[in-house]
């Protein structure tokens, strides 16, 4: 699986906007991006993820750039519920279980 | 609702003795999964199941056993826990190999 790069930590305000970047300068045609997160003493929960195309659930905006060499989370209204570590992980379906979790981005937000 | 369960949530043991760390889903998954997070690092995978099929990592220490008695549970064992095991050990599932996969709240296991 292609190795990822995030910024160790940002921060955002309440009600704001949180766009947290991923880069994946290697990843492969049939690697698709995924995102998780972790908060404080809980188990990871999954996001969101995409090969391509932009995609959009109720908890997240993904944005894939056309060389797919990197993406950016958008949670479009944060609350200090969001306050987690933030996992992109690259990896391919089908054949493939395993989730190769990097450092992460811990997200805090603040009032 | 459907969900994944770890038992106990913290679990003590001492140093050498066998322990067990259990996990049951309802969500009727194929896989199951152990990862292992240590302090301030990212869940590393153990092994998984698919179905009945065992499927260990590379460099998943000997120490380290699993069972799959069913499709709902799973079971950690550590035959003889060190204090570099200490870590909490989190259960995951998913309905097929490569789909999303959903975590348990895991169990933190200290050892003294």
């Amino acid at each position: 699986d292609a190795k990822t790069t995030q910024p160790t930590s940002m921060d955002c305000a309440e009600g704001r906007a949180a766009n947290l970047p991923c880069n994946h300068s290697t990843i492969s045609g049939n690697e698709y991006v995924y995102w998780y997160r972790q908060i404080h003493s809980q188990g990871p929960q999954y996001i969101i993820h995409g090969l391509k195309n932009n995609e959009t659930n109720e908890m997240a905006s993904l944005i894939i750039t056309e060389d797919r060499k990197s993406s950016t989370l958008i949670l479009p209204h944060a609350t200090l519920r969001d306050t987690a570590v933030y996992y992109c992980i690259v990896r391919e379906t089908g054949t493939a279980s395993k989730l190769t979790f990097g450092t992460g981005t811990r997200l805090q937000v603040t009032l | 609702d459907a969900m994944v369960i770890q038992n106990p949530r913290y679990q003590v043991t001492q140093f050498g003795k066998p322990v067990t760390l259990s996990c049951s889903q309802t969500l009727n998954h194929n896989v199951m999964y152990w990862y292992q997070q240590k302090s301030s690092q990212a869940p590393k995978l153990l092994f998984h199941y698919y179905d009945k099929d065992f499927n260990n990592e590379a460099d998943t220490p000997d120490n380290f056993q699993s069972r799959r008695p069913n499709t709902s549970f799973c079971f950690l064992d550590i035959r003889s826990p060190g204090l570099g095991d200490a870590a909490m050990y989190l259960c995951a599932t998913s309905r097929d190999r490569g789909t999303e996969q959903f975590f348990g709240p895991g169990t933190r296991l200290t050892v003294l």
